[in-house]
């Protein structure tokens, strides 16, 4: 079975301080997804990488970077943590191709990042 | 622009009854469609998609899916609820022909009672 691992399950963080939260995976997905996921508002797609040190953004980059040096891993970036940063995130792998093929996603079990 | 609605913040059912939960969308052109489930402390998790042919899709866990073109809808089905079928569900959508973002709704929770 594809295995997406996210380093913290809980991660409590104070205004201003630099976020790393980062995701590994094991299937040799080509795309990689940050997602993060808010109550009513369901998951919102924040970064996305095809390839490695290739990035492109979501809906909702603004205060955060990613970075993909391996395949395998695809780091989010909070540069200066706010208290609106305090969500669940959600790290998401994928084969390249089509859903008609193989394409769906595969999901870590997200980090709940609280910004005090 | 691609968007998805889930109607229900809630649904409650009991168990051993009918479930549906319920999914439109809004995408130009042909979709592929997904619903994925989320149980406590854990990840989405795959359940079924539509790419096409057959309106009605199986998927894991006994449930399926009606894809109506018509009513741009792709309800989440299940004859018999089970206690252990209460979670968070999300109806995902990917257009066909252009991007290759996956688009979720915001998600319906459903608690099945004993």
């Amino acid at each position: 079975d594809v295995k997406v691992t996210q380093s913290s399950r809980y991660l409590v963080k104070r205004t201003g301080e630099k976020v790393f939260l980062e995701c590994v995976q094991d299937m040799d997905h080509e795309n990689m997804f940050w997602y993060r996921q808010d109550p009513g508002l369901g998951l919102r797609l924040i970064y996305f990488s095809y390839d490695v040190k290739m990035k492109e953004k979501g809906d909702i980059p603004e205060g955060y970077s990613v970075s993909r040096e391996k395949k395998e891993r695809f780091s989010l970036i909070l540069e200066s943590a706010s208290t609106n940063q305090t969500s669940m995130y959600l790290c998401a792998s994928s084969p390249v191709g089509t859903p008609a093929t193989n394409e769906k996603l595969f999901f870590g079990s997200g980090t709940q990042l609280s910004v005090l | 622009a691609q968007s998805v609605a889930q109607p229900e913040d809630q649904v409650n059912v009991a168990e051993g009854n009918p479930l549906t939960v319920k999914c439109t969308y809004s995408v130009s052109g042909n979709p592929y469609l997904f619903w994925y489930v989320q149980y406590p402390n854990r990840g989405l998790q795959f359940l079924l998609k539509y790419i096409t042919g057959d309106n009605l899709v199986k998927g894991s866990y006994g449930f399926e899916a009606e894809f109506n073109k018509s009513q741009t809808s792709f309800h989440l089905k299940k004859p018999s609820a089970l206690v252990s079928d209460s979670a968070l569900y999300f109806c995902a959508v990917r257009a066909r022909n252009y991007g290759q973002n996956f688009v979720f709704g915001p998600g319906t929770r459903l608690s099945v009672l004993p």
